[in-house]
């Protein structure tokens, strides 16, 4: 089935630092999407992408469409603690893309020592 | 508050029985789904209704049986509960999907259950 490689799988880093993660996927998509779940909550969604080449940001959040439109990656800049969570890249492929079926990455695990 | 609300958070049972979660969006959305995170955190897809009409079923058994009586609310029942149930669920909902038209989901904050 479609599959997203998401990495690194988790991180430690100190405060203030940047940080990168991405994710690859083996057929094309039309939409990528980051979440960030915090423990005991759902996902909450963090920037949108729908078109290659796009790049948007949020705050000190940055990601980018791909232009190959198989890939996507997510920078936090500046991290503070809170910024401590579960980071998923989600996208949906061209073609699997039945009924809005969102595929999930693996999830990077973000620690931020103060 | 506009949200995805789903009922209960925990949920501890022992093997055999069954049980239901129930999850109810007030976003005025068309799709709901139901996604299972495992103790490595990965989501997927189980299912997936658009305005009450199933839309994605996936490899999942049919001990799962999803009901939405109507736009609102997608609820899950489970019979003959087994270990490997044990996961957080989460319920989600998004805008009506199309080729054109792509839209986020939105979560609610998950049913943690537990099978002894």
């Amino acid at each position: 089935g479609q599959q997203l490689n998401q990495s690194p799988q988790s991180m430690f880093i100190q405060e203030g630092e940047d940080v990168s993660m991405n994710c690859t996927s083996s057929s094309i998509f039309n939409t990528w999407l980051w979440y960030k779940q915090d423990p005991g909550e759902g996902p909450v969604l963090l920037i949108a992408l729908y078109k290659a080449g796009e790049l948007t940001s949020n705050g000190r959040l940055t990601a980018q469409f791909g232009i190959t439109r198989k890939d996507s990656f997510l920078n936090i800049s500046a991290s503070i603690p809170s910024d401590v969570g579960i980071y998923f890249c989600a996208g949906r492929s061209v073609l699997y893309n039945q009924g809005g079926k969102l595929i999930f990455g693996q999830g990077t695990e973000l620690s931020v020592k103060p | 508050d506009t949200a995805v609300s789903q009922t209960p958070k925990y949920l501890v049972t022992q093997m055999g029985n069954d049980k239901s979660i129930k999850c109810e969006q007030n976003l005025g959305h068309d799709t709901m789904y139901w996604y299972k995170q495992d103790s490595k955190k990965f989501l997927k897809i189980m299912f997936s209704y658009n305005n009450k009409e199933l839309i994605i079923n996936e490899t999942v058994p049919n001990r799962f049986s999803p009901k939405s009586p109507d736009k609102a609310h997608l609820n899950l029942h489970i019979n003959s509960l087994e270990l490997g149930d044990s996961a957080v669920y989460f319920c989600a909902s998004s805008p009506k999907q199309t080729s054109s038209y792509n839209s986020p989901l939105h979560f609610g904050n998950g049913t943690r259950l537990t099978v002894t």
